[in-house]
């Protein structure tokens, strides 16, 4: 089991430009999502599913969009970069108890983002 | 909406003595999960401990447990014989439950620094 992967590590783009930050699981998991880490601010949830084709907004989703075509991929989109995007960013997966939420959440390595 | 508070940023101790890390956190739901996190200088997330709001009992594991009060919404973790490889930020993170729920939406605190000195 590779777990939870996210593709690139690191990534430089300039204000405007667009791109994807891929990730994806190989635990068959049906709850997938993703965070922003920040300086002083913990880890803040973007966008979340709970199964493919399933798919919602968290506590901060403007900026990015998500979608869920297969269980294993989860991929997150910047259409136009800002540097408030600058940012850590990390994927997570975790699989529903008795069908609700509960059990641990598997965190992938992350994507270091830089937006100039 | 629930919130969770880490009011230390930063803590030291001596490799082989007791810390304590504090948590509390802010919600209306009666069934819910928490946990500690800790992130080493790689960024990797590792789960530390999770705990069961209906369970009365403090979940540890190992050299790690926690002081659950649900009544006063306190979620400490306690590192004992501390050692070098446990210098890292530590979060502590809520998770809402019950029937109703769906999808991981864990709310994190700010996190804690803790520096273990040799």
């Amino acid at each position: 089991n590779a777990g939870v992967t996210q593709t690139p590590k690191f990534q430089v783009l300039k204000t405007g430009q667009s791109m994807t930050l891929q990730c994806a699981q190989d635990m068959n998991h049906e709850y997938m999502s993703w965070y922003r880490q920040d300086p002083g601010m913990g880890l803040r949830l973007i966008h979340y599913s709970v199964g493919a084709g399933i798919t919602d907004q968290g506590e901060v989703p403007n900026g990015y969009n998500v979608s869920r075509s297969t269980t294993e991929d989860f991929p997150l989109r910047l259409l136009s970069a800002a540097p408030s995007q600058t940012s850590v960013y990390f994927c997570a997966s975790s699989y529903s108890k008795d069908g609700h939420t509960g059990e641990t959440q598997y965190f992938g390595p992350g994507t270091r983002l830089l937006v100039l | 909406a629930q919130t969770v508070t880490q009011s230390q940023p930063e803590m030291s101790v001596q490799e082989a003595e007791t810390v304590t890390l504090s948590c509390t956190y802010d919600t209306s739901e009666n069934n819910y999960y928490l946990f500690w996190y800790k992130q080493p200088p790689s960024r990797q997330m590792i789960l530390v401990i999770r705990q069961e709001a209906y369970k009365q009992q403090n979940a540890t594991e190992n050299r790690f447990s926690v002081n659950f009060q649900k009544a006063a919404k306190s979620f400490s973790l306690k590192i004992s014989d501390s050692q070098l490889g446990d210098t890292a930020m530590y979060f502590c993170a809520f998770l809402p439950g019950g029937v109703e729920e769906y999808g991981n939406k864990l709310v994190f605190g700010a996190g804690t620094i803790l520096r273990v000195k040799s």
